[in-house]
């Protein structure tokens, strides 16, 4: 079992619609947790961290889950220009970062 | 499947001296890796595009005299960096593309820490 798991997609949405993601991990010791974006064979970007809490970034929601061990990002009114893959990355105490493979998301017009 | 590892995963050296890096794909092939640096704030810049049996690609600004990449097989490319300076302490993070006929995915190691005292 991989120890970040996401849905490789794609996902094809529709422009306007709400798009959610969730990535699972497998170690209980992680430590921080965060969303990337990466578009094709460029840089990922930081996206948003993930608090227990959770946390809301304009059209971004990012939650946690401790107890079930999964993260999930949602994407309300997505545009165009959301189409990219996105990357669940785990952060270990001994700080290593765990990727998981990312979910390709596709808005349509 | 398709796991990228990367070895040493921390290493701390002295001013001056060089450091190598190793990414490996364990279970796939790999003719593309590329080479991050991770800043403060998690924020990722693409160091280099390593192609295999091919003289790697360099993003502007870096040195490639400074940072060396070998892409040698279809499973290690190596990353040294050379008279290494504080500076240049980092996390550095590589990653394999596998590419299909549908899709090319890209696969992370989980990183090497550089502390050059």
């Amino acid at each position: 079992r991989k120890e970040v798991e996401q849905d490789p997609g794609p996902f094809n949405v529709p422009e306007g619609a709400t798009v959610a993601f969730n990535c699972t991990y497998s170690n209980s010791a992680s430590q921080s947790f965060f969303w990337y974006r990466q578009d094709c064979r460029k840089e990922p970007k930081l996206l948003m961290s993930v608090y227990s809490s959770g946390n809301e970034d304009g059209r971004f929601t990012a939650q946690l889950n401790r107890a079930s061990q999964y993260i999930s990002l949602l994407i309300r009114d997505s545009k165009l220009s959301d189409s990219a893959t996105y990357l669940c990355v785990v952060l270990y105490s001994n700080y290593q970062l765990i990727w998981g493979a990312g979910t390709k998301l596709i808005i349509k017009p | 499947g398709a796991v990228v590892s990367q070895h040493p995963s921390w290493v701390i050296c002295k001013s001056g001296t060089s450091v190598k890096i190793e990414c490996r794909s364990l279970d796939f092939q790999a003719t593309t890796m590329f080479w991050y640096r991770q800043f403060p704030k998690q924020s990722l810049m693409l160091m280099a595009t390593s192609n295999e049996g091919s003289k790697a690609t360099y993003e502007q600004g870096v040195e490639k005299d400074k940072f060396l990449i070998n892409h040698a097989s279809l499973t290690l490319s190596t990353l040294t960096v050379t008279s290494a300076h504080p500076e240049d302490s980092s996390f550095y993070i590589c990653s394999a593309e596998l590419g299909t006929s549908y899709t090319d995915t890209q696969y992370f190691g989980p990183g090497t820490r550089l502390t050059v005292l």
